[in-house]
């Protein structure tokens, strides 16, 4: 059982479209972040979400935290191709490990 | 600036081999994580190293090591390797508990 679920698993839309991906878990966490991973390279951080219900905005992506710190949303608005990858969340419970849990990731295809 | 580098790039191996995985961390860091991804999932932490000592470890068999020179480089070895050692190795350097930088990865293939 994989301490964070990410949805949908893959995600394959037309340019200009819009779309979320989701990061849910039971436990509570003190932060969470979002990655993006292209084939044959390591996670880049996106963003860092450290307060219940904080909003963050990353050109056409944002992030949510929850109000609760047990899930986050990121949106992407108007996809691009380049906004294609794989994209991964991690979390780092309260009380717990520094070393952040990564989900299994979802990845997105946006075809031109 | 460099970034975080990690060789070799590519990496095949048999069964029952060793092999030996190499990281250098963005300059200023001084800690330095591995993490192993499976096709399909999310990077695994395996262990990691601050003042060339393993301070905490992943849910990873003893034939997981590793060590941290003093010029905060790292190495990841693994013995006696199985088919499903197969995975990305990716490696990640941060300073203390701050943000971890990831590098490329090492892609293993065990036959």
């Amino acid at each position: 059982t994989q301490l964070l679920e990410q949805s949908p698993q893959f995600l394959s839309i037309q340019e200009g479209e819009n779309l979320t991906v989701y990061c849910n878990s039971s436990s509570v966490f003190s932060s969470l972040q979002w990655y993006r991973q292209e084939p044959g390279e390591g996670p880049v951080l996106l963003v860092t979400v450290v307060t219940g219900g904080e909003v963050k905005k990353l050109k056409r992506l944002t992030f949510q935290f929850g109000d609760a710190r047990k899930d986050s949303s990121l949106h992407i608005t108007a996809a691009q191709p380049g906004d294609t990858g794989l994209y991964l969340c991690a979390g780092k419970r309260t009380g717990g490990s520094y070393i952040p849990t990564f989900g299994r990731g979802t990845s997105l295809i946006v075809h031109p | 600036d460099a970034g975080v580098t990690q060789s070799p790039t590519h990496l095949i191996k048999t069964r029952g081999q060793q092999v030996t995985l190499r990281c250098s961390p963005k300059s200023g860091h001084d800690t330095v994580s591995w993490y192993q991804q499976a096709l399909g999932q999310g990077p695994q932490f395996i262990f990691q190293y601050y003042e060339e000592e393993e301070r905490q470890r992943g849910n990873f068999p003893d034939r997981f090591s590793g060590h941290q020179f003093p010029n905060y480089s790292s190495e990841l070895n693994v013995n006696a390797l199985l088919l499903g050692d197969s995975a990305l190795y990716l490696c990640a350097s941060s300073l203390v508990s701050d943000t971890q930088y990831f590098g490329p990865g090492t892609r293993l293939t065990v036959l």
